[in-house]
């Protein structure tokens, strides 16, 4: 079945201690991004991929690090997660610009 | 950068009634996607747009695209419970990046 899988799909953590979020999707997609989801405010865009070793920023980088090094992942890292970061993230997936998107479950953060 | 507008933000109608909700751009749109989510899950793709004037259904979802290609509707006839849930729309960011999206309709569907 073709998917994006996330995991996990919820984590409750503590201010400054680094944590990773995995993406990975088997339709041997081109492109990846992350997204945050927070009320009031829609999807915003934290980093984007348009191939291995490609990766740009998006509208809210700021405390986020993401790598990739194969096609199929694209892990997002928080080296020091703060409360603000506290949020619903979504990883995507498409083929090539211009095609439908392809979304995680979503995983729930919460920093306290 | 592309600023998508959706408008109502929230929407609460009565089971069986038609309804519309609206996405506009301020710059012309080369790609519209409209999105469907349940709350707290993912984005589920409902349809796509791309020219001026295109208009797609989906069983009871129709989705148009004005001929200026800087609006779009979904249109939702007789509406469900099963229709519940956040409707946003996307558009193609700049070159070689993926999506930009709307802030997203929240629709209640009451039986």
């Amino acid at each position: 079945e073709a998917q994006v899988t996330q995991n996990p799909r919820y984590l409750i953590t503590v201010t400054g201690k680094k944590l990773t979020v995995t993406c990975s999707q088997n339709m041997n997609h081109e492109y990846m991004s992350w997204y945050r989801q927070d009320p009031g405010l829609g999807l915003r865009q934290i980093y984007y991929s348009m191939n291995v070793e490609v990766t740009d920023k998006g509208d809210v980088p700021e405390g986020y690090k993401v790598s990739r090094k194969e096609k199929r992942n694209f892990p997002l890292i928080l080296e020091s997660p703060s409360p603000n970061q506290t949020s619903l993230y979504f990883c995507a997936s498409s083929f090539v610009q211009g095609t439908e998107a392809f979304f995680g479950q979503g995983t729930r953060l919460t920093v306290v | 950068s592309q600023e998508l507008e959706q408008s109502p933000q929230s929407l609460i109608v009565q089971e069986g009634k038609n309804l519309t909700i609206n996405c506009t751009s301020s710059k012309t749109l080369y790609g519209l996607y409209w999105y469907k989510q349940k709350y707290g899950e993912g984005l589920i793709f409902l349809m796509m747009l791309q020219k001026g004037g295109e208009e797609k259904s989906h069983e009871k979802i129709t989705a148009k695209l004005d001929e200026k290609k800087q609006q779009s509707s979904l249109h939702i006839t007789a509406s469900q419970p099963s229709h519940a849930g956040i409707y946003l729309c996307g558009a193609d960011k700049n070159a070689g990046n993926m999506l930009t999206f709307g802030g997203g309709t929240r629709l209640m569907v009451k039986p």
